[in-house]
């Protein structure tokens, strides 16, 4: 079945640095990718996207792309900043009904 | 637009009681997810709805959990007994319909609902 790897965490990070998360994924077919966020108290919610390989999404200074070869889904940030502090999913949909698979999440504490 | 909305956002009970979960979807929604978020753990999901329809509950434990979908917009989900293991949040999501050719499948999600079982 499909199945997300992701880089446990927590991951904690000075305000300004470098984030990766890493992600890795096995699926039938040709999934999309997707990286979810929760900040604290408040729902999932969408980040970025990629359909198909070497699709790059992006959004909020957030990059990530679809690498088929390496089946991986990385997220990047080259500045983190405190507001970014929440738990990050990667996730895949594939299949007739698109059915999406999440990772475990990685917490990401950026302290200033 | 207005969001999902769940209720309640907060239960407890004692094991081997029942509870119940609501859903409203984003209108114009057709598919309709629960997913079961046990803590330090990813979202799993429970049951997919398209319109009234289910697609998938392959990972319900259907001798104690139960989902329904009449007319295919809201949703209840229902756990009788509920055991100890069922602590979690129970997240309800919504999206435009599904299927081979409809593009990338992008979530909203409600704020969830935390069930306590004592």
């Amino acid at each position: 079945g499909n199945s997300v790897t992701q880089m446990e965490g927590p991951v904690t990070l000075s305000e300004e640095a470098f984030l990766t998360i890493n992600c890795t994924y096995t699926a039938t077919g040709y999934p999309s990718l997707f990286w979810y966020v929760q900040y604290p108290g408040e729902g999932l919610q969408l980040l970025l996207k990629a359909t198909k390989a070497d699709d790059k999404g992006s959004n909020k200074g957030f990059e990530a792309t679809y690498r088929k070869e390496t089946t991986s889904f990385h997220l990047e940030k080259g500045s983190v900043q405190v507001s970014d502090s929440a738990v990050y999913f990667c996730a895949l949909s594939s299949g007739g009904y698109q059915k999406v698979t999440f990772g475990t999440g990685t917490k990401l504490q950026v302290i200033p | 637009e207005a969001g999902v909305a769940q209720s309640p956002r907060y239960k407890i009970i004692e094991k081997r009681q029942s509870v119940a979960f609501w859903c409203n979807p984003i209108s114009g929604h057709a598919t309709l997810y629960w997913y079961q978020q046990i803590l330090g753990q990813g979202p799993k999901l429970l049951i997919q709805f398209q319109n009234n329809g289910v697609v998938d509950d392959s990972q319900l434990p259907k001798d104690r959990f139960s989902a329904e979908r009449l007319k295919g917009v809201d949703s209840t989900l229902k756990i009788q007994p509920a055991k100890l293991e069922d602590s979690a949040v129970y997240l309800c999501a919504s999206s435009l319909p599904v299927g081979l050719f409809s593009g990338a499948n992008v979530l909203t999600f409600g704020a969830g609902s935390r069930l306590t079982v004592l």
